[in-house]
């Protein structure tokens, strides 16, 4: 099983629609990372957090650090937020990151 | 102006070779990262240095050596390839441990 798990795995969603994606791990971490991973392989970092909430233009994350649990939501969605979503932690004491294995969203006009 | 900036940008070659892959930054960051992104686009850490020191060294083969010349480059030689090297290898930085990481484009590495 893998320290970080991600659902879904695929999503295909209507623009305008509503996202949510998940992600759940089960180490102790400092932090824990969102990554956008763009068709053409570019990574961007959208958020880093520890606690509570972040939001950014359409994105919101959030976290709960004691169910281990963490989501990005992506409000009004258009077509250019298809892309690979990655869930990564930083384990305490370390500084690595551990990642998920991505949930590909496809948002259809 | 590109902030982490990989070279080459594809590099396909022959097993048994050996090739490198360099990385530099223009953020002025402490910490550099080498990831290695498999055919299952499943991303692993290899190895992270800081100030030039190397902090994080995963289960690599040693036929993988990095290089950090100084904080702002971080390259990354590779020794008699083989067949299951083939990925897409990021190079990234942050500002220290621990903070958010600025990716770069990634180098498709393929091995015939």
């Amino acid at each position: 099983k893998n320290e970080v798990e991600q659902s879904p795995q695929n999503l295909t969603a209507q623009e305008g629609e509503f996202i949510t994606i998940n992600c759940s791990y089960s180490v102790g971490i400092s932090a824990l990372h969102w990554l956008q991973q763009h068709p053409g392989g570019g990574i961007v970092s959208l958020f880093m957090l520890s606690s509570g909430k972040k939001k950014h233009g359409r994105l919101i994350a959030t976290i709960n650090i004691q169910e281990k649990h963490s989501s990005l939501h992506i409000t009004a969605s258009h077509p250019r937020d298809s892309a690979v979503y990655i869930c990564a932690v930083r384990p305490k004491g370390q500084g690595n990151l551990i990642f998920g294995k991505g949930t590909k969203l496809s948002v259809k006009p | 102006d590109t902030a982490v900036s990989q070279t080459p940008k594809y590099l396909v070659t022959q097993m048994g070779n050996d090739k490198s892959i360099k990385c530099e930054q223009n953020l002025g960051h402490d910490t550099m990262y080498w990831y290695k992104q498999d055919s299952k686009k499943f991303l692993k850490i290899m190895f992270s240095y800081n100030n030039k020191e190397l902090i994080i060294n995963e289960t690599v083969p040693n036929r993988f050596s990095p290089k950090s010349p100084d904080k702002a480059h971080l390259n990354l030689h590779i020794n008699s390839l083989e067949l299951g090297d083939s990925a897409v290898y990021f190079c990234a930085s942050s500002l220290s441990i621990g903070q958010p990481q600025h990716f770069g484009d990634g180098t498709r590495l393929s091995i015939l």
